[in-house]
């Protein structure tokens, strides 16, 4: 398994601000993950984020709104940039240290 | 395209009972499901997974059932204890340890 950390645990934002969250591992992986959990709804994947190379992003999602870093193999973040209220989700990073994906305790982001 | 399917939003069963979970997937390229189980403001947590390659896994009081030809899992939990009480989603992956498609989640409350 692994022991994943992110902050800040929850923020409020106001509108047209920019918030970046961190996640941090306790052991070296080559993938990371970012999903996004709104309000009611089910995970959705942001990015994939591997160390060294440009995040893939899916669809529906881009860098200049959300951009990734991934300095290394234990850490990364995600930016949610110029926020609006409908950017109000669980942000949740991920990792996949054997078959199995193990989550972070997630960011819970207001946007007002 | 909804790829994972949870139809059951919630379902309610006494302690001690067996709880049925179900989820169906759309996507014959998927070759590898999880369930994970969410508690308000936490990650999700890993529980059970199995391969496309088997029909059942057993983990304690956990059982996942894979039929695919009807492309559909179960997930049982008997007996079912109160500290079951979460959101249960069900993911899938087209190999494991990749990115994952997430059905919208099955509220559980088990009743003392």
């Amino acid at each position: 398994s692994a022991v994943i950390s992110q902050k800040p645990s929850r923020d409020i934002c106001q509108r047209g601000t920019s918030l970046t969250i961190q996640c941090q591992v306790d052991s070296q992986v080559t993938m990371m993950f970012w999903y996004r959990q709104q309000p009611g709804q089910s995970l959705t994947l942001i990015a994939t984020a591997n160390q060294g190379s440009e995040a893939t992003y899916e669809s529906g999602f881009v860098i200049d709104k959300f951009p990734i870093s991934r300095p290394n193999l234990t850490f990364s973040t995600l930016t949610v940039s110029n926020m609006s209220p409908e950017d109000s989700s669980i942000y949740l990073c991920s990792v996949t240290p054997s078959e199995t994906q193990y989550f972070g305790p997630g960011t819970r982001l207001l946007v007002l | 395209d909804q790829q994972v399917k949870q139809n059951s939003p919630s379902l309610s069963v006494q302690e001690g009972r067996i709880s049925i979970l179900n989820c169906d997937y759309t996507n014959s390229m998927f070759d590898y499901f999880l369930w994970y189980k969410k508690y308000p403001a936490e990650g999700p947590t890993f529980l059970i997974s199995i391969s496309s390659i088997k029909d059942k896994n057993e983990d304690g009081r956990f059982t996942v059932f894979l039929n695919k030809s009807a492309k559909h899992l179960s997930l049982h939990i008997v007996p079912s204890q109160p500290g079951d009480s979460a959101v249960y989603f069900c993911a899938a992956s087209g190999a494991s340890g990749s990115r994952l498609t997430f059905g919208e989640g099955t509220q559980l409350t088990v009743n003392p």
